[in-house]
């Protein structure tokens, strides 16, 4: 069964830090991983996906690496700013014709001005 | 395109009743999954759909769950009789299976049940 972790549950720091939050999940054949956004109250926001024969996606400030051998994902933020405060799920869908994402509890971080 | 839309948004009821969470899936979307989040477990997929079939239902909770579409624009989710510990948001999310696969969160609808 795929388990997906991701430590600490929040993480506090200041403004204009770069910042790395980790994910690891214990199967590693996979076929993609997500990473979400998820602010207070709201719903998921996909963030970046990454196939199974990706190394890497970024998207502005936002880089996600993948290393399936070593079942592990990585997200920098660089230049990290108040509104990135949110919670932030990692999620690795199996592989398979029909497959499902299991998510992990989410990395709550705050940015203080 | 509107996204994900589910209603209600909140829905508070007592226990025994009858309850109904609605989903409209992105148009053009071909798969749409049930999620329940609380504190205690995180986000746990309930059922999933695909082409409008059920393909893994293994996370229903119990038999008081139940998920039907009847057609590639409408999904229900319906829990009877609801009990407290039913108390969770509940979100559906659609995606394309013919790639990319990211999946698209609806807002949620909050359910207390007293």
């Amino acid at each position: 069964k795929q388990e997906v972790t991701q430590i600490p549950a929040a993480l506090s720091v200041p403004e204009g830090e770069n910042l790395v939050l980790n994910c690891s999940f214990t199967d590693s054949a996979i076929y993609n991983l997500q990473w979400f956004r998820q602010d207070p109250g709201k719903g998921l926001t996909s963030l970046l996906l990454i196939q199974s024969s990706q190394r890497e996606q970024t998207s502005g400030r936002l880089n996600a690496s993948l290393d399936k051998s070593s079942g592990r994902s990585t997200l920098y933020i660089a230049a990290s700013q108040p509104g990135d405060s949110a919670t932030y799920l990692c999620a690795v869908e199996a592989s398979g014709a029909n497959s499902k994402l299991t998510f992990g509890k989410g990395i709550t971080l705050s940015v203080r001005p | 395109d509107a996204g994900v839309i589910q209603s209600p948004r909140h829905e508070v009821t007592e226990m025994g009743q009858e309850v109904t969470l609605r989903c409209k899936p992105i148009s053009g979307h071909n798969s749409l999954f049930w999620y329940r989040q609380t504190m205690m477990r995180g986000l746990e997929l309930l059922i999933y759909f695909n082409n409008n079939v059920p393909i893994d239902d293994s996370g229903m909770p119990e038999d008081r769950f139940s998920a039907k579409m009847p057609n590639a624009s409408f999904s229900t989710l319906k829990i009877q009789p609801s009990e407290p510990r039913d108390s969770a948001v509940y979100f559906c999310a659609s995606s394309l299976r013919t790639g990319p696969y990211e999946q698209y969160f609806g807002p949620g609808t909050r359910l207390t049940v007293t």
